[in-house]
């Protein structure tokens, strides 16, 4: 079945840091891809989505390309603030199908002053 | 306005017990979703249902049953509780018609079984 493979955490960074988050998938058919994030005591807010190959999601500073050929959504930020500590899922959906999410396993960023 | 909403946001209740969460969404989406996520914060969904239709039963124990009065709310009720049903559950609705739609989500219900 379709599956998500996010880089685990915790990761921790200083204030101003390049951060990067890893993401691959495994799907049957083109799935869309997405990054939620989920700060402490809430629930998930999507972040950015891709719908197609080469496809470029960006928001708030963060950017992930859709990569058909590496299977890849890899999360990046150039400059990170304290105010992005929070948990980051990489998920899937299949749009031909249930359009339920498959979610990555989350990964924890803290961003210390 | 709150777009999806679930109540209680806290849960303590002992095993055996009976209890029900409820979710409503006020954005006019025709699919709504439970998912759960655990200690290790990994999420995963329980049902999803269409305009009150039942589309998504992800192998959840049939202690678990959802339900949809109208299209704008899915309630989950639990019977015999047990330890390991501690967790976050998570409602949510999307437009549907495809999977490239955002899904938006309440704030979680924290469920602890003691």
């Amino acid at each position: 079945g379709d599956s998500v493979t996010q880089m685990e955490g915790p990761v921790t960074l200083s204030e101003e840091a390049f951060l990067t988050i890893n993401c691959t998938y495994t799907a049957t058919g083109y799935p869309s891809l997405f990054w939620y994030v989920q700060y402490p005591g809430e629930g998930l807010q999507l972040l950015l989505k891709a719908t197609k190959a080469d496809d470029k999601g960006s928001n708030k500073g963060f950017e992930a390309t859709y990569r058909k050929e590496t299977t890849s959504f890899h999360l990046e930020k150039g400059s990170v603030q304290v105010s992005d500590s929070a948990v980051y899922f990489c998920a899937l959906s299949d749009p031909g199908g249930s359009e339920k999410l498959v979610f990555g396993k989350g990964t924890k960023l803290t961003v210390n002053p | 306005d709150t777009a999806v909403s679930q109540t209680p946001k806290y849960l303590v209740t002992q095993m055996g017990n009976d209890k029900s969460i409820k979710c409503e969404q006020n954005l006019g989406h025709d699919t709504m979703y439970w998912y759960k996520q655990d200690s290790k914060k990994f999420l995963k969904i329980m049902f999803s249902y269409n305009n009150k239709e039942l589309i998504i039963n992800e192998t959840v124990p049939n202690r678990f049953s959802p339900k949809s009065p109208d299209k704008a709310h899915l309630n989950l009720h639990i019977n015999s509780l047990e330890l390991g049903d501690s967790a976050v559950y998570f409602c949510a609705s999307s437009r549907g018609g495809g999977g490239n739609t955002e899904a938006f989500f309440g704030q979680g219900t924290r469920l602890t079984v003691v």
